[in-house]
């Protein structure tokens, strides 16, 4: 059974900072989801990464998944409220359409 | 297009009792997949099906709960007899296999609580 850890688990900033988070896995994956949840809906796909060092970008939040293809983090440029949720990675390990969560890092964003 | 949906959207019942959730995956997708998520356990995959047939269910925890896709449009996950560990939201979520990324779409969710 893979090991799959988020961090952090909680996140509370202000509007406009910078910040960071990570999906680490002793597994190697074959890809890489990134999902939000905000409160009360259902997770939807932020990115997927598939390459090892890959770099996405989707405005103002930056993903790469790691040489290894073990990881993954999220930096999110100068937050802002509406960043507020929970972000999920969701590792491929080959297994056709299966996909295992982590637990999430659950981020809060004031004004 | 709609989405995913799911009902009811709450549900509030009592120990024993029967459940039954239901989920209409979106038009033209193969891959169905049924989650529950908790604070202690983040979200678990229960089951998924492939062109209705149910690929792998060793998510479900107990005998208690059973699933099914009579058809591309329809799918229920049944609890019976709930107990009150089996409160949590549940989620169903629709694919088209083969399609870049794999992405998953997933209802709003069923609010679950067992008293």
């Amino acid at each position: 059974t893979q090991l799959l850890e988020q961090s952090p688990q909680f996140l509370s900033i202000q509007e406009g900072e910078n910040l960071t988070v990570y999906c680490n896995s002793s597994s190697v994956f074959s890809s890489l989801q990134w999902y939000r949840q905000e409160p009360g809906e259902g997770p939807v796909l932020l990115v997927t990464v598939v390459t090892g060092g890959e770099v996405k970008k989707l405005k103002r939040l930056t993903f790469q998944f790691g040489d290894a293809r073990k990881d993954s983090s999220l930096h999110i440029t100068a937050a802002q409220p509406g960043d507020t949720g929970l972000y999920l990675c969701a590792p491929n390990t080959g297994t056709a359409s299966k996909l295992t969560f982590g637990t999430g890092t659950r981020l809060q964003v004031t004004l | 297009d709609a989405g995913v949906i799911q009902s009811p959207r709450h549900e509030v019942t009592e120990m024993g009792q029967e459940v039954t959730l239901r989920c209409k995956p979106i038009s033209g997708h193969n891959s169905l997949f049924w989650y529950r998520q908790t604070m202690m356990r983040g979200l678990e995959l229960l089951i998924y099906f492939n062109n209705n047939v149910p690929i792998d269910d060793s998510g479900m925890p107990e005998d208690r709960f059973s699933a099914k896709m009579p058809n591309a449009s329809f799918s229920t996950l049944k609890i019976q007899p709930s107990e009150p560990r089996d409160s949590a939201v549940y989620f169903c979520a629709s694919s088209q296999q083969g399609q870049p990324n794999n992405e998953q779409f997933f209802g709003p969710g069923t609010r679950l609580t067992v008293l």
